[in-house]
């Protein structure tokens, strides 16, 4: 079974500075899709950022990209230019490209990012 | 993307009854899920809702508990049976219009059992 491991609970950012956001997965599989949610205080989980495993090149989304390492099972968000808007809870989560293996998100345990003024 | 609406956004109920979510999606998907997040923690995967058959529940999930309809493309309902104070929980309902394709939300329902 997949994990996903996000080892910052919380994280904080001075506004218009730039911010890394951990996310580390374990998998035996070479095919698999990788996603930042992001879910503020409204509670509604937004789609931020998604990646394929099979992609080296790492997505982009405006201020928001991503560092894939493959290797090393690790899928960091970095967000530039912090904005109050972007305080929320982060969650990393990752999906299994075949079907056989069901299309369930597997999340990490969410960061908790604050954005000062 | 889809619009997606739940309904209801958040209600308070008491020990011992039962409620039922609804998730509408505007366009036709492939496939449907409902989530669950308890208080201060992350989403865990309920079941997949299969249209025109019964859905499939992942380990801890039993359909007498979670009992979950979906009569089209577009719609899916969960009900929550019998609840106790652990069921106190966001549900989310999330879609999926095909293979390949991220998954996306509705707002949530806030339940709460008194």
């Amino acid at each position: 079974a997949q994990t996903v491991t996000q080892s910052q609970p919380e994280m904080s950012v001075q506004e218009a500075e730039t911010v890394t956001l951990s996310c580390t997965y374990d998998t035996s599989e070479s095919d698999y899709y990788l996603f930042w949610y992001k879910q503020p205080p409204s509670r509604q989980m937004i789609l931020v950022i998604r990646q394929e495993a099979y992609k080296q090149q790492n997505a982009t989304e405006n201020r928001f990209s991503v560092n894939f390492q493959k290797a090393a099972k690790s899928f960091s968000l970095k967000i530039s230019d912090s904005q109050l808007g972007d305080a929320a809870m982060y969650f990393c989560a990752y999906r299994s490209m075949w079907n056989n293996a069901g299309n369930m998100l597997t999340f990490g345990g969410g960061t908790r990012l604050m954005v000062k003024p | 993307s889809a619009v997606i609406s739940q309904k209801p956004s958040r209600d308070i109920c008491q020990r011992g009854t039962s409620l039922t979510i609804q998730c509408q999606v505007d366009s036709q998907v492939t496939m449907m899920f409902w989530y669950r997040q308890q208080p201060g923690q992350s989403l865990t995967l309920i079941a997949t809702a299969n249209q025109g058959s019964e859905a499939t529940y992942e380990s801890g999930f039993v359909i007498d508990k979670f009992p979950i309809s979906r009569p089209n493309l577009t719609f899916s309902t969960l009900t929550v049976s019998n609840m106790s104070p652990e069921d106190s929980s966001i549900y989310l309902c999330s879609v999926q219009r095909g293979a390949g394709q991220p998954q996306h939300f509705g707002d949530g329902t806030r339940l709460s059992i008194l």
